[in-house]
């Protein structure tokens, strides 16, 4: 079975400090699809990064890094600098190879970050 | 712009009564779907569609229906016989990949409040 494990239910943290935030996965795929995505309070997913099984070449977008680790399962987002404007909940989610009901987005249940000024 | 346009933001439905919330997406996209989000859960999928006229239950199909007559739409009725319908309702989109393409991005639209009063 599917399975995204996000352990940190709500972080807080001070401005211009660096946060990561955790994401484990559990799937019997050999190729499989990971994504993040952001909730800001308006309540929209805004997609942030997907990262293929078979890539596990880590990501840096600005602020924004990825680490991809297949040996512990885990795909980890990291902040550096956090501005009071990434303060959201954060979704780590995985997708099975193929369409369909086997290719569905599995979420975990999110990671409430704040960051106060 | 492009995007996924969904309505109402807010709606209030009263016991035993149907209602149904609207999902756009001038994307040409083929794949759309619905999903459920409650307080401090991850999405979980009601519906999905790949193709016209045609489409799917997910994991929470229950209580709910949808049509898929025209490409670019993808509407959720909310029937009485969903007993705990208040939720936070995402509609989505994406391409339908195979093979190699089939981690395709799945793109969200801006959210429904569906309160029972």
């Amino acid at each position: 079975a599917q399975k995204v494990t996000q352990a940190q239910t709500e972080i807080s943290v001070v401005e211009k400090e660096d946060v990561t935030l955790d994401c484990v996965y559990e799937t019997r795929d050999t190729t499989y699809y990971l994504f993040w995505y952001k909730q800001p309070p308006s309540g929209e997913l805004v997609f942030l990064i997907r990262r293929n099984s078979f890539d596990e070449q880590n990501e840096i977008s600005g602020r924004y890094s990825w680490n991809f680790q297949k040996s512990t399962s885990s795909f980890n987002f990291t902040i550096t600098a956090s501005q009071v404007v990434d303060s959201a909940v954060y979704f780590c989610a995985l997708k099975g190879p193929g369409g369909g009901s086997q290719g569905n987005l599995i979420f975990g249940k999110g990671t409430k970050l704040s960051v106060k000024p | 712009d492009g995007g996924i346009t969904q309505s109402p933001k807010y709606l209030f439905r009263k016991e035993g009564q149907n209602v149904t919330l609207s999902c756009e997406q001038n994307l040409n996209h083929d794949a759309m779907y619905w999903y459920r989000q409650d307080p401090g859960q991850g999405l979980r999928l009601i519906y999905y569609s790949q193709i016209v006229n045609d489409f799917q239950k997910g994991d929470i199909a229950e209580g709910y229906s949808v049509s898929r007559e025209k490409k670019e739409s993808f509407p959720l009725t909310v029937t009485s016989a969903q007993k705990n319908p208040t939720a936070f309702y995402l509609c989505a989109s994406s391409i339908v990949g195979r093979g190699s393409r089939s981690g395709n991005t799945i793109y969200f639209g801006e959210g429904s409040w569906l309160t029972v009063v």
